[in-house]
């Protein structure tokens, strides 16, 4: 069974803050690692991909990988209100594996 | 524009009528899939495509059937719908291969009642 495990939340942070967004997977098969973000009844768009260990970095987010200890997170600089949504770790081995998502809220 | 398009976007239906949910891409990907999203349960698949005439059941297929004729189409069908069938439904597609992102479709919002 693959598994792929996310703190629920919701995580809430202040403006202007950094949120940290944690993932465990279960497969050490895993080739692929993805960040989608989700606003409430609409459909999950990516933010970020990671595919080997280290750091990631686009603009405000920041894709970390360690495939030894089996982890993936997303940091979130300078954090805004219209970041607040449900974040979705999805891990990929062969198929597609979400995590629930873990619901962010950013208050001004 | 690349897109998935899902239709209809939100029914209503009863016990027991049939009913499709259309999905087509695109971007020519040959992989194509369906989730189911319910509040605490996350995305859940129902059923994959890696390519025209293949299919395989994710992890809750049960009460659903699926079709893969054409490149671009991938059809999720309630041959008898019941309530625990009400859920928000998603079609995603991308590119078979490990670093390959999935870009999904609007969403079905399916009310069974």
């Amino acid at each position: 069974q693959k598994e792929v495990e996310q703190n629920s939340g919701p995580l809430s942070v202040p403006e202007g803050a950094i949120a940290s967004l944690n993932c465990t997977y279960s497969d050490r098969g895993s080739q692929s690692f993805f960040w989608y973000r989700q606003y409430s009844g609409k459909s999950p768009e990516l933010i970020m991909s990671i595919y080997s260990n280290g750091d990631k970095e686009d603009g405000r987010f920041t894709a970390q990988l360690n495939k030894a200890s089996q982890y993936v997170s997303l940091l979130i600089r300078d954090s805004q209100p219209s970041d607040s949504a449900t974040y979705l770790c999805a891990v990929k081995v062969g198929e597609l594996v979400f995590g629930t998502g873990t619901r962010l809220l950013v208050s001004p | 524009e690349a897109q998935v398009t899902q239709n209809p976007r939100y029914l209503i239906t009863v016990t027991g009528k049939k009913l499709t949910v259309t999905c087509s891409q695109n971007m020519n990907h040959e992989y194509m899939s369906w989730y189911r999203q319910d509040p605490g349960l996350g995305l859940r698949q129902i059923y994959y495509s890696m390519n025209v005439e293949v299919t395989d059941k994710g992890d809750v297929p049960e009460g659903y059937k699926v079709s893969r004729k054409e490149k671009r189409n991938f059809p999720l069908i309630l041959e008898s719908p019941s309530p625990n069938q009400t859920s928000l439904y998603f079609c995603a597609s991308s590119l078979v291969g490990r670093n390959t992102e999935a870009f999904f479709g609007q969403g079905t919002r399916l009310t069974v009642v």
